[in-house]
C-alpha cells in the first residue's frame, strides 16, 4: 500500500511561533486532506487539498502532488492550536473510500 | 447543520460479546466510512458504502461487518471482541460518488474491552 510519512513527529511551540509540517507520500494520489484531532479525539477538517495552494485563517497548506509531499503551515500559533495533526490520502485505484492516515504530528504549544 | 452523529459515545464490553456502533451522516451525503483508531496511531480503514453497498474494505477480519440504510445512516458491528479491538471507532461522511472526496468525521465511539 501507499506510505505516509509525517514530521516532524513531536513538535513543542511557544506561543506566537511559526511552524511547518510536512507529509511525503509513496505514489500517486487523488485525495489528501489534513486534520487536527483534539484531545478529546475529534478529527476536524483543516483543508482538502490534492494539490496547490490554501489559507484558513493563520493555517494554509500546499500540495506539490508531482513531488509527492504536502506542507502545513501554523503561523502565530495559539495553545489551542495543541493536539496531533494528520495527513491522510487515497492513492490513484486503491480500494474506494480508503484514506491511508500518517502516524501524525503531535503539537505543544506553551503559554 | 448537524454534523456527523456517533452513536453511543462510550461503551464497555467483555472479550467474546458483539457490539453495535451507530453513525448518521450529514445530510445530504449518502457515502459513510468507518475507521478504527488505536490509540498513539492513526486511524485505520476499515468500510466504505455508498448507496447502501460495500464500496471498499480494508484488511479487517470477518468478525467486522457494516450496513448502510436507506436513510444512509450505518452501523458497525463487530462480533466475537478481542482485547485488541479497544479502540476509538470513526465514520465519517461525504457527498462524493466517484471517488473518497472530502470526509467529514464524527466523534467517534470509544470501546473499552475487558
Amino acid at each position: 500500500g501507499i506510505q505516509v510519512e509525517q514530521s516532524p513527529p513531536d513538535l513543542i511551540l511557544q506561543e506566537g511561533a511559526n511552524s511547518t509540517l510536512r507529509c511525503n507520500f509513496s505514489d500517486s494520489v487523488n485525495n489528501l486532506q489534513w486534520f487536527h484531532q483534539n484531545p478529546w479525539g475529534q478529527l476536524i477538517n483543516l483543508f482538502y487539498i490534492p494539490s496547490g495552494t490554501k489559507q484558513n485563517g493563520r493555517l494554509s497548506a500546499t500540495t506539490v502532488a508531482t513531488e509527492r509531499y504536502s506542507l502545513l503551515y501554523i503561523s502565530s500559533s495559539q495553545t489551542t492550536d495543541s493536539g496531533v495533526y494528520f495527513c491522510a490520502v487515497e492513492r490513484y485505484g486503491d480500494s474506494w473510500g480508503k484514506l491511508q492516515f500518517g502516524a501524525g504530528t503531535q503539537v505543544v504549544v506553551t503559554p | 447543520d448537524a454534523g456527523v452523529t456517533q452513536s453511543p459515545t462510550h461503551l464497555i464490553k467483555t472479550r467474546g460479546q458483539q457490539v453495535t456502533l451507530r453513525c448518521s451522516p450529514i445530510s445530504g451525503h449518502k457515502s459513510v466510512s468507518w475507521y478504527q483508531q488505536v490509540l498513539g496511531q492513526g486511524p485505520q480503514f476499515i468500510f466504505q458504502y455508498y448507496e447502501k453497498e460495500e464500496r471498499g474494505r480494508g484488511n479487517f477480519p470477518d468478525r467486522f461487518s457494516a450496513r448502510q440504510f436507506p436513510n444512509y445512516s450505518s452501523e458497525l458491528n463487530v462480533n466475537a471482541l478481542l482485547l485488541g479491538d479497544s479502540a476509538l471507532y470513526l465514520c465519517a461522511s461525504s457527498w462524493a460518488s466517484g471517488n473518497t472526496g472530502e470526509l467529514f468525521f464524527g466523534e467517534g465511539s470509544r470501546l473499552t474491552v475487558l
